[in-house]
């Protein structure tokens, strides 16, 4: 079965400075990956996904991530935070079982943003 | 377009009762999963309902159980409440079953289970 794991359980960062958040997954052969941004009280959304294709994937707010096979990383990144963007962040794999593809959750990074 | 709903908001429950939590799928969707999220913990898969059956399920006891309705809304029912099911209770609607198909979530039902 796959797995996930966010190297960072909390990320402190001042505003308009760059940022990465750390995923590693198991390998696998093929594999689909997420990145899903959870704001307090509400459920989740989706920021951007790998499915296939180019490693460089663009998602919502400004956010990016890249795709490395040789390392088993789907690291996100964002070039200059903004408050708003303090939230937690889960990294997701993909991972067929139980009769089903199904998302596997990493522990989740908390991202602050200080002014 | 309305977006998937969750209730209640809050419950709280003591050991041994039942509890069914309810949701709301996005219009056109045919396709409900529910995690649970424990606190400081990612969601966890616990089963998904496509077009009214159960079509996979996670690492949880047959006590979870669920439904899914014609106009494909959804219920999951926990029997003989434990204090670990205290937990952020997701579900997430979405076209198919295929991973390809985005998942979109709900705000979630807070279950403390005393």
């Amino acid at each position: 079965a796959q797995s996930v794991t966010q190297l960072d359980s909390q990320v402190p960062v001042f505003e308009e400075a760059p940022v990465e958040l750390r995923c590693n997954y198991s390998s696998s052969v093929s594999v689909y990956l997420f990145w899903y941004v959870q704001y307090p009280n509400q459920g989740l959304q989706l920021l951007l996904k790998y499915l296939s294709g180019s490693t460089l994937v663009k998602g919502i707010n400004g956010f990016e991530a890249e795709f490395n096979k040789s390392q088993t990383s789907f690291h996100l990144r964002k070039p200059s935070v903004h408050i708003s963007d303090t939230a937690e962040y889960f990294c997701a794999v993909s991972d067929w079982g139980g009769g089903t593809d199904k998302l596997i959750f990493g522990t989740g990074t908390r991202l602050q943003v200080f002014p | 377009e309305t977006g998937v709903t969750q209730s209640p908001t809050h419950l709280i429950k003591t050991r041994g009762q039942q509890v069914t939590l309810r949701c709301s799928s996005q219009s056109g969707h045919n396709t409900v999963s529910w995690y649970q999220q424990a606190l400081g913990q990612g969601p966890q898969f616990i089963f998904q309902y496509y077009r009214e059956e159960e079509n996979g399920r996670g690492n949880f006891p047959p006590r979870f159980s669920g439904l899914q309705f014609p106009n494909y809304s959804s219920e999951l029912n926990v029997n003989a409440l434990e204090l670990d099911d205290s937990a952020l209770y997701l579900c997430a609607s979405s076209l198919g079953t295929g991973i390809y198909n985005e998942q979109f979530f709900g705000p979630g039902t807070r279950l403390t289970v005393l």
